[in-house]
C-alpha cells in the first residue's frame, strides 16, 4: 500500500506570505494527526482528525494555523502569515480507526523554511 | 512534557545487539510503551510497543521490568541503516480523546562499521 504523502517536500517563503501543507494518509485512514519539529526542539503535536472532525486541536500553536480534512481524505495545513519561528519540518502521520492496529504511519515531512 | 528518559546517546558495533533503555518511573497502569525511530530526513517510524509482557516482532524486542518503570529496546543484531534517534514514548491507550504522542528528545544511536 501506499504510504503517507507529503506535498511539497521543501518550501521556502518570505515572512508575511502564505503557505499551505498537503498530506494525502494512507487510504482507508481515519485518523490523521499533525507534527512538527521546529529548529533545535523536540517533535510536537499539532493536531489529530478523526475522519473529517478534529478531535484534538490542543497543540495548533496560534491562530495563524488553519488545518482541514474536507471529506476525510486528504488535509492541509496552512500559515497566514508565516512567521521566522514557524521554520522547521511538518509531518503528517496516519492510523486506521481499529485501535488494535498499533502505530501511526509517518510521511517524510515537509521542511519549511520561512525567511 | 515527555514522560521518558534515555541517554542521549549510544555507540554500537555492527553485527552486535544494540540495547536502548528508557526509564519511565512515573507510567501509570493504562499506559504503554512505544518505541519509534527516526532515521535522518525521514518521518518517525513505529517500531513496537508493549504494556507489561515481552514483546517481539520482526525490527526489534521490548523488554519490560516487572514494576514497569524502565524498558529496553533490543535491535539483535544492528546493521548500519539502524543508525538514527529512538524514541521512548508513554501513550494511555485507554483514553480515546487522546491520541498524541509526546516525543522526548530520544537517543541517537550510531551503528559502527
Amino acid at each position: 500500500e501506499a504510504g503517507v504523502t507529503q506535498f511539497p517536500s521543501h518550501s521556502v517563503i518570505e515572512k508575511g506570505q502564505t503557505v499551505t501543507l498537503r498530506c494525502d494518509p494512507i487510504s482507508g485512514h481515519d485518523n490523521l494527526y499533525w507534527y512538527r519539529r521546529v529548529m533545535g526542539k523536540e517533535i510536537k503535536f499539532l493536531l489529530h482528525f478523526v475522519k473529517e472532525s478534529k478531535q484534538d486541536e490542543s497543540g495548533m500553536p496560534n491562530n495563524r494555523f488553519l488545518a482541514e480534512r474536507t471529506g476525510g481524505t486528504y488535509s492541509t495545513l496552512k500559515v497566514q502569515p508565516a512567521e521566522l519561528e514557524d521554520s522547521g519540518v511538518y509531518f503528517c502521520a496516519s492510523s486506521p480507526r481499529d485501535r488494535t492496529n498499533y502505530g501511526y504511519t509517518f510521511g517524510s515531512g515537509t521542511r519549511l523554511t520561512v525567511v | 512534557d515527555a514522560k521518558t528518559t534515555q541517554p542521549p546517546s549510544m555507540d554500537c558495533a555492527e553485527g552486535r545487539a544494540a540495547n536502548l533503555p528508557c526509564n519511565h518511573s512515573t507510567i501509570s497502569g493504562n499506559e504503554y510503551v512505544y518505541w519509534y525511530r527516526q532515521i535522518h530526513s525521514q518521518g518517525p517510524q513505529y517500531i513496537i510497543h508493549g504494556l507489561k509482557n515481552n514483546e517481539t516482532n520482526e525490527m526489534a524486542s521490548l523488554i519490560i521490568t516487572e514494576d514497569r518503570k524502565s524498558s529496553t529496546l533490543i535491535l539483535p543484531h544492528a546493521t548500519l541503516r539502524d543508525t538514527a534517534v529512538y524514541y521512548c514514548i508513554v501513550r494511555d491507550r485507554s483514553n480515546f480523546g487522546n491520541e498524541k504522542l509526546t516525543f522526548g528528545t530520544g537517543t541517537r544511536l550510531t551503528i559502527i562499521p
